[in-house]
């Protein structure tokens, strides 16, 4: 058990579906991450809140959409998703330095994912 | 663009051997990540390391900042050590660079 938790941990959907996955960090800490894994590819950074906000979008699809209402809870919302978009997605956690970029970073956290299959 | 290489892709040992994973990276970075997978998909951070050596159990890590590069050595190995191991490398408002992921199976 790591302190995040993902759900659903498996979710199958069609192109015209609208679903969310949802992520809960119980260990306080200000930032949250999604992250891609395709099979047979690197895992990709697709988002990063920090405080709440915003701060990496990594050229995602407007078809995934990001919401972070407080530091604790991270959701990606997916709407006409497209097969090529069936792979496991990661949600992380983080206590980032208050001192901004540069600073050595920090362990990173990972939920189980969220096995997604689109039809 | 930081670029993370790990070797090999693939590693098949027997139970007891030594085990050395490499990574390289491109850029100067803050942070190196060596990172465990299990099959099924979940993630386990067993190093941060920006210097030296650090040692966990029968795990160490490694990292040479001049030359870009870190290992990741499993003394002992165990059937059970059989997973993804995967480096990565930054962090923070960046989030993280990942390696392809090195493949490790310990044979009994």
């Amino acid at each position: 058990e790591t302190g995040v938790t993902q759900t659903p941990r498996h979710l199958v959907m069609g192109m015209t579906n609208k679903k969310s996955l949802k992520c809960e960090q119980h260990l306080g800490h200000n930032a949250m991450y999604w992250y891609k894994q395709s099979a047979k590819k690197p895992l990709e950074l697709m988002f990063v809140y920090n405080f709440k906000e915003q701060t990496e979008n990594n050229s995602v699809p407007s078809r995934f959409s990001p919401e972070c209402p407080n530091s604790s809870h991270l959701f990606l919302h997916l709407h006409t998703l497209q097969p090529e978009d069936s792979a496991l997605y990661l949600c992380a956690s983080s206590q980032e330095s208050t001192l901004g970029a540069g600073e050595m970073g920090y362990i990173q956290y990972f939920g189980a994912g969220t096995r997604l299959s689109v039809l | 663009k930081n670029e993370v290489e790990q070797s090999p892709q693939n590693l098949t040992a027997q139970e007891g051997e030594f085990i050395t994973i490499n990574c390289s990276y491109s850029v100067g970075i803050s942070a190196l990540h060596w990172l465990q997978q299990h099959p099924g998909g979940g993630i386990v951070s067993l190093f941060m390391l920006s210097s030296g050596k650090k040692k966990h159990g029968r795990l160490i890590a490694t990292i040479n900042i001049q030359e870009k590069h870190s290992s990741l050595h499993i003394t002992a190995s165990h059937p059970r050590d059989s997973a993804v191991y995967i480096c990565a490398s930054g962090g923070g408002a960046d989030g993280l660079t990942f390696g392809k992921g090195t493949h490790l199976i310990i044979q009994p």
